[in-house]
């Protein structure tokens, strides 16, 4: 099956700053890549997403990339505010029936 | 937030009893997830559904069973509680036009 891994697995950044985290995927196969916020004691959120055919996709202060080559992607914040403070999860899945997250990334933003 | 809520939200119970959570949503979407998340684990599979009665295992099935009977409804069974299971589920869907999944709120389990 598919293994994704994610790093780093903890980010601290000044606010203002930018923050970057990283994926790597297995499966040549993947072609829809999630990305998840998740606050302190909340479900998890889909803050953006990228599939294959696209390579790089932004959305206010965050944005995507992907590289299929070398079946890596990235989540790019911008501009950091206290309120991205939060655990980021990828994810990866080529069939939509199953997807397989990575460890996840818990971002702090210092004020 | 996409229509999904579990039941019970917080549930203590003790080894060896069997305990069921609930999934319901009513966006009528193909397929449902229950995951589990544990500190250092991220979410790991347990069981999925593609459809009525449509269920396969995930990554850490054991332990477990499901049953879909309706679209709406997914339920998770733990046969005999373990203290190994004590862990937040999150139950999910996807299956709209872009197939995105989507989480419920979680339900906080603790077996003593």
């Amino acid at each position: 099956g598919e293994n994704v891994e994610q790093h780093p697995s903890t980010l601290s950044v000044q606010e203002g700053d930018s923050a970057v985290i990283k994926c790597t995927y297995s499966d040549s196969a993947s072609n829809y890549f999630p990305w998840y916020k998740q606050e302190l004691g909340k479900r998890p959120q889909l803050i953006i997403d990228i599939r294959s055919n696209v390579g790089e996709k932004k959305d206010q202060r965050i944005a995507v990339t992907l590289n299929k080559t070398a079946k890596h992607f990235s989540l790019h914040i911008t501009e950091t505010q206290p309120e991205d403070s939060a655990v980021y999860f990828c994810a990866a899945t080529n069939t939509g029936n199953q997807f397989y997250f990575g460890t996840g990334t818990s971002l702090t933003v210092i004020p | 937030d996409a229509g999904i809520t579990q039941s019970p939200r917080h549930k203590v119970t003790e080894t060896g009893t069997p305990v069921t959570l609930r999934c319901h949503q009513t966006e009528n979407h193909r397929y449902m997830y229950w995951y589990r998340q544990d500190p250092g684990h991220g979410l790991r599979l347990i069981h999925y559904s593609y459809g009525v009665k449509d269920t396969d295992k995930g990554e850490v099935s054991d332990g477990y069973s499901v049953s879909r009977s309706k679209t709406e409804d997914f339920l998770l069974t733990l046969e005999s509680a373990t203290s190994s299971q004590t862990s937040v589920y999150f139950c999910a869907i996807a299956g709209g036009f872009n197939n995105e999944q989507f989480f419920g709120p979680g339900t906080r389990l603790t077996v003593l």
